[in-house]
């Protein structure tokens, strides 16, 4: 069964660095496509970027390159989505999902992270 | 404002038959790329609702539909219930934004 299992809720201040983290299990992890997509309270799905675990190519929306990071480790089947500096407009709930084969639809999700930044 | 463009609301009485259009441009839609729909029931992930236009996952019932025509697409509820009430995105790929997905705004179904 193709699970993705996210990191937990965090709640951090402003000015702080977070690391989130999705594992993914039941398929073979290096061989898809890995999104996330954030939400914020109230509002729509927006496409943050995407990474390919065998090589770690990744690509940024416009919206969010330079303002987020990233990552895999593929010796644990996990991708990371990273901040450096929090802001208060990072408040969101967090997605990552498995990109299918063709397409480019989204045909597994996470559970969600819930990521409140708050002084 | 996103790339794709939904109705931020539609409704209708259980039984009904509803429909949420999407409307892209040439670069997405237009361009062939397939559009797909996800269901985001309240206080959950969204879920693979239709893909490539009008393919169902597995388990989701025939009473949701998908179709395209060119910059546009659309999903169909037949047989309205009340646990369709929940929030539907599409969603696709634009050849113009450097390798970007992108989602509509989403449309909210109330189901009277």
């Amino acid at each position: 069964e193709v699970q993705l299992v996210q990191s937990g809720a965090e709640v951090k201040k402003p000015g702080e660095s977070l690391k989130i983290s999705c594992k993914g299990s039941g398929y073979r992890f290096t061989t898809y496509w890995i999104a996330w997509v954030r939400q914020i309270p109230g509002k729509g799905l927006e496409w943050m970027g995407i990474i390919y675990p065998d090589d770690s190519d990744a690509r940024y929306s416009p919206s969010f390159q330079g303002q987020v990071s990233i990552s895999v480790d593929t010796s644990i089947d996990t991708a990371y989505l990273q901040w450096s500096s929090l802001k208060a407009s990072d408040t969101a709930m967090y997605y990552c999902a498995r990109e299918g084969v063709d397409a480019y639809k989204f045909d597994y999700w996470g559970q969600g992270t819930l990521v409140t930044v708050s002084s | 404002q996103s790339v794709l463009t939904q109705p931020p609301s539609v409704s209708g009485a259980p039984g009904q038959t509803v429909t949420i259009s999407c409307t892209g441009s040439s670069s997405n839609i237009g361009a062939g790329f397939g559009v797909h729909w996800y269901q985001q029931l309240p206080g959950t992930a969204p879920k693979l609702l239709i893909f490539s236009n009008n393919s169902r996952p597995s388990g989701v019932p025939d009473r949701f539909s998908g179709s395209k025509s060119g910059t546009s697409a659309s999903l169909a509820i037949t047989g309205l219930q009340a646990e369709d009430e929940a929030d539907y995105y599409c969603q696709s790929y634009d050849s113009s934004l450097s390798g970007s997905r992108v989602f509509g705004g989403g449309t909210k179904l109330t189901v009277l």
